[in-house]
């Protein structure tokens, strides 16, 4: 079946600080993968995005790059800021179906 | 360009009341998702739909329903609310399955509390 596996959470860290949130997934096929950030009261927002295995995606200074040797699509920021203060969902949509699969979160909080 | 909009924000229901929980995109999406989201549970698919006039079940079907009369509306209906509905639920939307790797687009949220 099709799964995605987050860090627990919370996660609170420095301004500044190096992100890492991990995240493995589980899919038949060759699947996209995603990280999207939910900002407080707000619905999900895609924040970056891979289609194929060794695919890097950025956006805003985050980075994720498709491994498939490891079923892994971790999240990374050099420099975190308090702007980024919210909650990341890593997700799956498989090659065949019409669904997509999240992760259960984790929330960051960035201390000035 | 307005997105994917849902209404209303919040709402409280009795046990056992019924509501439409309002949804409607202006992207011309095909594919459109009702998802509830629960504290530390991430995000559970309700129903989906493919098209007007074709829906499916998702993980979580029970007590919803749905139809699929436009491409712009998805409504969501509780027939009986109970307190297992207290909930936050998202609508997304996204393109035509054909681009796979196309991502969602979701609404603001409606937080729904059942008592």
């Amino acid at each position: 079946g099709n799964s995605v596996t987050q860090m627990e959470g919370p996660v609170t860290l420095s301004e500044e600080a190096f992100l890492t949130i991990n995240c493995t997934y589980t899919a038949t096929g060759y699947p996209s993968l995603f990280w999207y950030v939910q900002y407080p009261g707000e619905g999900l927002q895609l924040l970056l995005k891979a289609t194929k295995a060794d695919d890097k995606g950025s956006n805003k200074g985050f980075e994720a790059t498709y491994r498939k040797e490891t079923t892994s699509f971790h999240l990374e920021k050099g420099s975190v800021q308090v702007s980024d203060s919210a909650v990341y969902f890593c997700a799956l949509t498989p090659n065949t179906g019409n669904q997509f699969y999240f992760g259960t979160g984790t929330s960051l909080t960035v201390i000035p | 360009n307005a997105g994917v909009t849902q209404t209303p924000k919040f709402r409280i229901l009795k046990i056992g009341q019924s509501m439409t929980l309002q949804c409607t995109q202006d992207m011309n999406h095909n594919y459109m998702y009702w998802y509830r989201q629960d504290p530390g549970m991430g995000l559970k698919l309700i129903y989906y739909s493919v098209g007007a006039g074709i829906t499916d079940k998702g993980e979580v079907p029970n007590g919803y329903n749905v139809s699929r009369s436009t491409t712009e509306d998805f409504p969501l209906r509780l027939e009986l609310a109970a307190p297992s509905q207290t909930s936050v639920y998202f609508c997304a939307s996204s393109p035509d399955r054909g681009i796979y790797n196309s991502p969602l687009h979701f609404g603001n949220g409606t937080r729904l509390t059942v008592t």
